[in-house]
């Protein structure tokens, strides 16, 4: 099975910009989480979407939103661009059944930069 | 709110060194817990993990983690490391009515020298 995908892998963009994530979960899992990892914080949970439906919410201004698709895709954005925002982004697909749905599969990340 | 902490920010260990490192967390209700590891360059991926049952749980490449209900902690173990494992180390839970929603401890940094 093809693991987690996210494109792009690299990205830099200008203070005030908008920002665009995909993710692409495991064939088969319905959950996809969105995490942001930055030296100072850590991991830190921003949402997570179950069938098209957003399910949890980390606290995160509201400039942080995401969508998924009917396929599972998911795509998160991040709107007026602050050098804070310059992280590692990371997604994770949950199996909603069988010995795969306790756990969180990640995926190789997106490194945003904020200049 | 739920926390977890993780007070061994960095280790620096000898190969065949034991490893222990500390987790704990805080919540008031019954919760699920994890250990992943991220290896230099590669995606974070589970070590092991905590449900229920035996409070001692033994996960991938060696390691083991004792869940102490008492002390809220959740420590990370290994008999004897490999320069392989040289990697960060984080600690996770969720309540256990949610398991989408994981908070991670900040990591701990394991260099191990051969």
């Amino acid at each position: 099975k093809a693991g987690v995908t996210q494109t792009p892998r690299y990205l830099i963009k200008t203070r005030g910009q908008q920002v665009t994530l995909s993710c692409s979960p495991i064939s088969g899992h319905r959950s996809v989480s969105w995490y942001q990892q930055t030296p100072g914080q850590g991991l830190q949970f921003l949402f997570e979407y179950f069938s098209e439906t957003q399910r949890n919410k980390g606290n995160f201004p509201g400039r942080f939103s995401g969508r998924q698709f009917s396929n599972s895709r998911s795509e998160m954005n991040v709107s007026t661009l602050e050098l804070g925002d310059s992280a590692l982004y990371l997604c994770a697909s949950t199996g909603v059944t069988g010995r795969s749905s306790y756990e969180q599969y990640f995926g190789p990340g997106t490194r945003l930069t904020v200049t | 709110a739920q926390s977890v902490s993780q007070h061994n920010h960095h280790v620096i260990l000898s190969e065949a060194a034991s490893l222990e490192l500390g987790c704990n967390y805080s919540y008031g209700g019954t919760v699920n817990l994890f250990w992943y590891v991220q290896y230099p360059g590669q995606h974070l991926q589970l070590l092991l993990k905590y449900f229920s049952g035996d409070p001692l749980v033994k996960g991938i490449k060696g390691f083991e983690a004792e869940f102490i209900k008492s002390k809220f902690s959740f420590n990370l173990r290994k008999p004897s490391v490999q320069w392989s494992d040289t990697a960060e180390y984080f600690c996770a839970v969720s309540p256990s009515y949610n398991t989408d929603k994981l908070i991670f401890g900040t990591g701990t940094r394991l260099q191990v020298f051969p």
